[in-house]
């Protein structure tokens, strides 16, 4: 079946960087574009970075644009999120999404970021 | 870029019907597709409602999608009012591949 799975996430002191991967199965991964969505604690979900099929076009949030990087691997059917200089208010849930049908949406991962 | 707007909460009655209105501020509501996602507490969320008005399979047909262009809004309907039906509800969209969230809305079923 179509499905996401997110990890990586973790605790991590400011400042510090941490990445994430998503694999994807059940679908051709290639045919989409991708993003990453996060939720902070008993906050709404917010949208953080996109990339095109090929990895041509991203673009990404203001809030994280500068620090983070999104990047995909196509023959691993893999997603990623480099994120750099975190900051307490990074701390959040991360979904990673499909453009397209139905969302098929995973457990997440969390990334706790705290001294 | 647009906002989408739905109210904070709504409540309602075990078996009755809700309705929860998501209202885009500029730009038509039928440009882009709407979905709307459910999400039960401590819990991730799941699709609901996908491309305006269609429903993944094992989701009940208590749940409806609707888009209204003069109102410019899309609304999420759920007949038959259950208790498992209480949770926070994200409608979603987008602008270009940019994906748009409203800020939820907290059923509540009493």
């Amino acid at each position: 079946q179509v499905q996401l799975v997110e990890s990586g996430g973790g605790l991590v002191k400011p400042g510090g960087s941490l990445r994430l991967s998503c694999a994807a199965s059940g679908f051709t991964f290639s045919d989409y574009y991708m993003s990453w969505i996060r939720q902070a604690p008993g906050k709404g979900l917010e949208w953080v970075s996109y990339i095109s099929t090929s990895g041509s076009s991203i673009d990404y949030a203001d809030s994280v644009k500068g620090r983070f990087t999104i990047s995909r691997d196509n023959a691993k059917n893999s997603l990623y999120l480099q994120m750099n200089s975190l900051r307490a208010e990074d701390t959040a849930v991360y979904y990673c999404a499909r453009r397209g049908g139905i969302q098929p949406w995973g457990q997440g991962t969390l990334v706790t970021v705290s001294s | 870029n647009f906002v989408l707007t739905q109210p904070h909460s709504v409540s309602e009655s075990p078996g009755k019907t809700v309705t929860i209105s998501c209202t885009r501020s500029s730009g038509s509501i039928a440009n882009n597709y709407v979905q709307w996602y459910q999400q039960r507490p401590g819990s991730a969320p799941t699709t609901v409602i996908y491309e305006d008005n269609q429903r993944p399979s094992g989701v009940p047909d208590r749940f409806s999608g609707s888009i209204d262009s003069s109102s410019n809004s899309a609304s999420l309907t759920i007949s038959g009012l259950k208790t498992e039906d209480e949770a926070d509800y994200y409608c979603q969209s987008y602008d270009s591949s940019i994906w748009v969230f409203g800020g939820g809305t907290k059923l509540t079923v009493l």
